[in-house]
């Protein structure tokens, strides 16, 4: 079958640094997509991985190891507006995107 | 631009009612999608649409119809609500497959069914 994880709810501090982590099983694989979303709001794209290794933009990361079938976003320099959640999405073989349920992340001062 | 704008942002409706949400897009998209979220699951793809004049089914179609009868707009309606369609509805747009790029999403809409 064709599923996604990721942890539900974590908890930071504001200044620190927190990884993400996103598992996926997909029938084929085209890509890992990141959203964010505030509470309320729509999701926003984030980043997009479909090779190996690391892309970073600014304070944020994204990392995909297709092998693994794993994907982490980093955020640096916590900030409290980085509270929402954060949406993880594979793209299948016949470019269908499967999501996880989204982890709350919970910046605290 | 005003990107993705969906209408109305809020309805409550009673068991049995009909209602039709409306998705503009000024991005001149190919793709677009209808999509439901709820409490502790993933977005779930209700249906979309590759072009002008085309629909698919997605995830969980049922009790739902579509139609994209300008390039712009797609629609999405609800011909006999029930409480189990108690969601927040988002409309999204890409420029191709959902595979291959990012996804603009509309604001939601919080639909009640009583």
């Amino acid at each position: 079958g064709q599923n996604i994880d990721q942890p539900t709810e974590m908890t930071a501090t504001e200044g620190a640094i927190v990884q993400i982590n996103c598992t996926y099983q997909t029938s084929g694989f085209n890509g890992l997509f990141w959203y964010q979303q505030h509470a309320g709001e729509a999701p926003t794209f984030l980043s997009y991985n479909v090779l190996d290794g690391l892309e970073e933009k600014g304070r944020f990361s994204s990392f995909l190891s297709r092998s693994k079938g794993y994907s982490y976003l980093l955020l640096k320099e916590l900030q409290m507006k980085d509270s929402a959640s954060y949406l993880c999405a594979a793209a299948t073989g016949d470019y269908q995107l499967i999501w996880g349920a989204g982890t709350k992340l919970i910046i605290k001062p | 631009n005003a990107g993705v704008t969906q209408t109305p942002k809020f309805r409550v409706l009673k068991t049995g009612q009909s209602m039709t949400l409306l998705c503009a897009q000024d991005m001149n998209h190919e793709y677009m999608y209808w999509y439901r979220q709820d409490p502790g699951m993933g977005l779930r793809l209700i249906h979309y649409s590759v072009g002008e004049g085309t629909t698919a089914k997605g995830e969980v179609p049922d009790g739902y119809n579509v139609s994209r009868l300008k390039k712009q707009n797609f629609l999405l309606g609800l011909e006999s609500a029930a409480p189990s369609q108690t969601s927040v509805y988002f409309c999204a747009s890409s420029y191709s497959s959902s595979g291959a790029s990012e996804q603009f999403f509309g604001p939601g809409t919080r639909l009640t069914v009583l």
